[in-house]
């Protein structure tokens, strides 16, 4: 059974500062997934990694995939108060019927 | 473009109670279909997900149904709803790409659903 575990679960971060979110998983995979939600809204789609060593960027976030240690990586730069959200990842296994697993979340606060 | 919608948006309904929670995808054909539970201040969890009409796959046992009617709608049922069924219920598309795998989720804007 595949298991994902994102820590840390919570972080609360000064404004300005950098963190980074980590993202476990325990079977191979070549395909993982993050999405920002906010409070009391749906999941909202960040970053689509396809491959090892895959990096995409938006503005502050910057996420990484390493299938070999089957981690992922969400960096924050310089975080702004406009960051403060719940990030998830999620992993899709191969030959796991269609269906992705997600991490616990990790609620980010950026205090001023 | 493609589309996901959810109604309602909100739900207030007492123990015991049926259930009705729809979900429909425009712009898309065949999509692997979703429905996913959150508990306050927790995480998802999987509850349905259907790859075709009439193909439903659970996730948990509990008192919920799902149904998929026609390829782009999604329904969440219950005949007897529990106060643990409160929670905020999203709705999720994608496409499969062969070998067991699937392009990204896109998910509805949710039904916010309290039981008293």
């Amino acid at each position: 059974e595949l298991k994902v575990e994102q820590n840390p679960l919570f972080l609360s971060m000064q404004e300005g500062k950098n963190y980074t979110i980590y993202c476990n998983y325990s079977t191979t995979s070549d395909r993982l997934y993050w999405y920002r939600q906010d409070p009391g809204k749906s999941l909202e789609s960040l970053f689509v990694l396809l491959s090892n060593g895959a990096v995409k960027q938006e503005g502050r976030l910057m996420a990484s995939l390493d299938t070999k240690a089957r981690l992922s990586t969400l960096h924050i730069t310089a975080a702004v108060h406009d960051l403060s959200a719940t990030y998830f990842c999620a992993v899709d296994m191969r030959f796991g019927n269609e269906k992705l697993t997600f991490g616990t979340g990790t609620r980010l606060t950026i205090i001023p | 473009s493609q589309t996901i919608h959810q109604w309602p948006a909100t739900l207030v309904q007492p123990v015991g109670s049926p259930l009705s929670l729809e979900c429909t995808v425009e712009g898309t054909s065949n999509p692997n279909l979703y429905w996913y539970r959150q508990a306050a201040g927790r995480g998802l969890q999987l509850l349905f997900y259907s790859v075709g009409i009439g193909q439903i796959s659970s996730e948990v046992p509990q008192n919920l149904s799902a149904s998929r009617p026609q390829d782009r709608q999604f329904i969440l049922s219950s005949k007897k709803l529990l106060l643990s069924d409160s929670g905020f219920y999203l709705c999720a598309w994608s496409l499969g790409v062969g070998g067991g795998l699937v392009d990204e989720q896109y998910f509805g804007p949710g039904t916010r659903l309290t039981v008293t």
